[in-house]
Parts: C-alpha cells; structure tokens; sequence
C-alpha cells in the first residue's frame, strides 16, 4: 500500500509565477489536510478537504492560496502570483477518519523556492 | 491557543548513547501529544502518541516518551541510538476530536559513530 504520494518533491519558481503542489491521498483515504512549515518553524495547518469539498480554510492565507480535492485525481494547493515568503515546505496528510489527529499520514513534503 | 517548543534545534549524539529531546507545550485543556519522526526523503511517520492515562508511553524503533503535567512537557528518549535514528524529529499537540495539529520546530539528530 503506498504512501501518501506528493509532488514535485522540490519546485522553483520566480517571483509572480504560480505553484502547483499535488497530493495523492493513501489508497482508501478521503480526507486530506495541507500543512506548512516555514523556515525555522514548525508545521502550521492551512486546510482541510474531504472530496469535492473545503471542509476547514481557516489556515489557509486568504488572498493567492487555494485548493481542491477533486473527485477523480490528487489534491491541488494552488499558489498564485508567488512570492518570496512562499518559500517553505508543504507537507500533505491523508486519513480515513475525519477529526481524529492521531489517524493522519503524511507525504514527504513539496519544498517550494521562490527566487 | 495550543504551541509546541523544541528549545533544541540540533543534537549530535554518539552511536550507543542515549538520547533526550524535548518538548513543552502550551495548551489550555488536556492535550493530545505526539511525536514523529522525518528520515530524509521520507513522509513524517508517527512514533508514538499520549492522550490519557500512563504517562510513559511506548512507541516504534525502541523510543518512549512521558507526560509531565506539571511542566508541560512531553520529552522523548532512547537509550541507545543507531546510526539509522539520524533524522528530524517533530513533538505535536492537538485536541481531542480535532484534526488539526500544531507542531514544534524539530529537532535534527545527527549520530556519530
């Protein structure tokens, strides 16, 4: 059984460009949750989807940064007009069970550099 | 509003030894503590959890961790490290019910032989 997929693992970007950061949920899982950890900075939740569906943006910045979880395909956090600030890494979680912390699987992570 | 400190940002440990990282957290209720582990390359994978009752709890790859209430920490240890227990470690606190966890810095391990 695979892991929770993620990719590009490493992706550049220039100033005003857009990010387009994808997750493949475990095989069986329906919620996804995308967290982000900035430099020298533990990981910070930004939102919460089950399948065609936010559940929870409240992490999320409110301008350039959206996300879906379609019902065919991965995840997609989407970063519009990037910035020097983006610069982090986003890690994505999957679970079969919603709100429950301890049943979350994380990907490796997509480091994200804007230039 | 739940943090979690890692005053520790790197340790250098030798092959055999043990090891101690730590954790303190700020949380108003009860908490729900969590440590994982980051290999290169790899997803965080969860080492272990506490949410009640014995405050020593046991995880994978021979870590264990306590719960100490009254200094809101939740330190992990291992007695004898291996080389393959070089990795960053993250301590994580959430509430019961809720799927949103908030993190420390991490603490990166490096083993000497």
């Amino acid at each position: 059984n695979a892991g929770v997929m993620q990719n590009p693992r490493h992706l550049v970007r220039r100033r005003g460009q857009e990010a387009r950061l994808r997750c493949s949920p475990m095989k069986g899982h329906s919620h996804v949750y995308w967290y982000r950890q900035l430099p020298e900075e533990g990981l910070k939740f930004m939102v919460y989807l089950q399948k065609e569906n936010i559940i929870d943006e409240s992490g999320m910045p409110k301008e350039r940064f959206s996300a879906e979880f379609p019902k065919e395909g991965p995840s997609i956090l989407r970063i519009q007009q990037v910035v020097r600030g983006d610069s982090a890494a986003y890690f994505c979680a999957s679970s079969p069970i919603a709100g429950v912390a301890d049943t979350q699987y994380f990907g490796p992570g997509t480091r994200l550099t804007v230039l | 509003a739940q943090s979690v400190t890692q005053p520790d940002i790197h340790i250098t440990v030798s092959e055999g030894a043990s090891l101690e990282l730590r954790c303190n957290y700020s949380y108003g209720a009860t908490p729900y503590l969590f440590w994982y582990v980051q290999s290169p390359g790899q997803g965080l994978q969860l080492l272990l959890k506490y949410f009640s009752g014995d405050t020593l709890v046991q995880g994978i790859k021979g870590f264990e961790a306590e719960f100490k209430r009254s200094q809101s920490s939740f330190n992990l240890r291992k007695p004898s490290v291996h080389w393959s227990d070089a990795a960053e470690y993250f301590c994580a606190v959430g509430a019961q019910g809720d799927y949103k966890l908030s993190f420390g810095a991490g603490t990166t391990v490096t083993v000497r032989a």
